[in-house]
């Protein structure tokens, strides 16, 4: 079956780092990847989107990489704010299905 | 432009009960989805609308829930009866188009505590 595993214990970094967060998958060719932040209380928050053929995406301080080889993507926050601090979420999708979500990995920005 | 909108945010009911939730997605979006989050998990898809048609409802478990989309706009979700195990956060997500490749927008989500 599709699994999709993200870091299950909280990343501590410190502010004005960079972040790196891994999501790993198996059992499954995604046509595109997606990254979300969700804070507590809140819905998910779209951040950026990679497909099969891309290799890198960036957006402003985000940067995502997709290996379909590895069956990997790092997601990276660079020059890291405390305000960064929430829980990202890594998701899969193809064609014109729902996405499947990682549990997320907890990030934790300290001053 | 305004977001998904969910309601009620919060319910607590107890087991055996029913309970139903209602989605307002963003204006135009013609792919709605239902998804439930278990505390520490991902969000997990249950069910997926294009217009007012299921497209996937795969994990939708279908003898205590249900869910419909009438005239392609708002959706309800319901559990009939509750379990213990129904405790979680159910969101709404609409996206514009239902190929996939676009972001979904989500709402607040409605916590559900079946005791």
């Amino acid at each position: 079956s599709q699994k999709i595993e993200q870091n299950s214990e909280a990343l501590n970094i410190q502010e004005g780092k960079t972040a790196t967060l891994t999501c790993n998958y198996t059992n499954y060719s995604p046509a595109y990847l997606q990254w979300y932040r969700q804070d507590p209380g809140r819905g998910p928050v779209f951040l950026l989107l990679i497909r099969e053929n891309e290799k890198e995406k960036r957006k402003e301080r985000l940067k995502v990489t997709f290996d379909t080889t590895l069956k990997q993507s790092l997601f990276h926050i660079t020059a890291s704010q405390p305000a960064d601090s929430a829980t990202y979420l890594c998701a899969l999708g193809g064609g014109a299905d729902g996405l499947t979500f990682g549990k997320g990995t907890h990030l934790i920005i300290q001053p | 432009e305004a977001g998904v909108a969910q309601s009620p945010r919060y319910k607590i009911i107890e087991k055996r009960q029913s309970v139903a939730f209602w989605c307002n997605p963003i204006s135009g979006h013609a792919t709605l989805y239902w998804y439930q989050q278990i505390l520490g998990q991902g969000p997990k898809l249950l069910i997926q609308f294009q217009n007012n048609g299921v497209v996937d409802d795969s994990q939708l478990p279908k003898d205590r829930f249900s869910a419909e989309r009438l005239k392609g706009v708002d959706s309800t979700l319901k559990i009939q009866p509750a379990k213990l195990e129904d405790s979680a956060v159910y969101l709404c997500a609409s996206s514009p188009a239902g190929t996939g490749f676009y972001e979904q927008y989500f709402g607040p989500g409605t916590r559900l505590t079946v005791t």
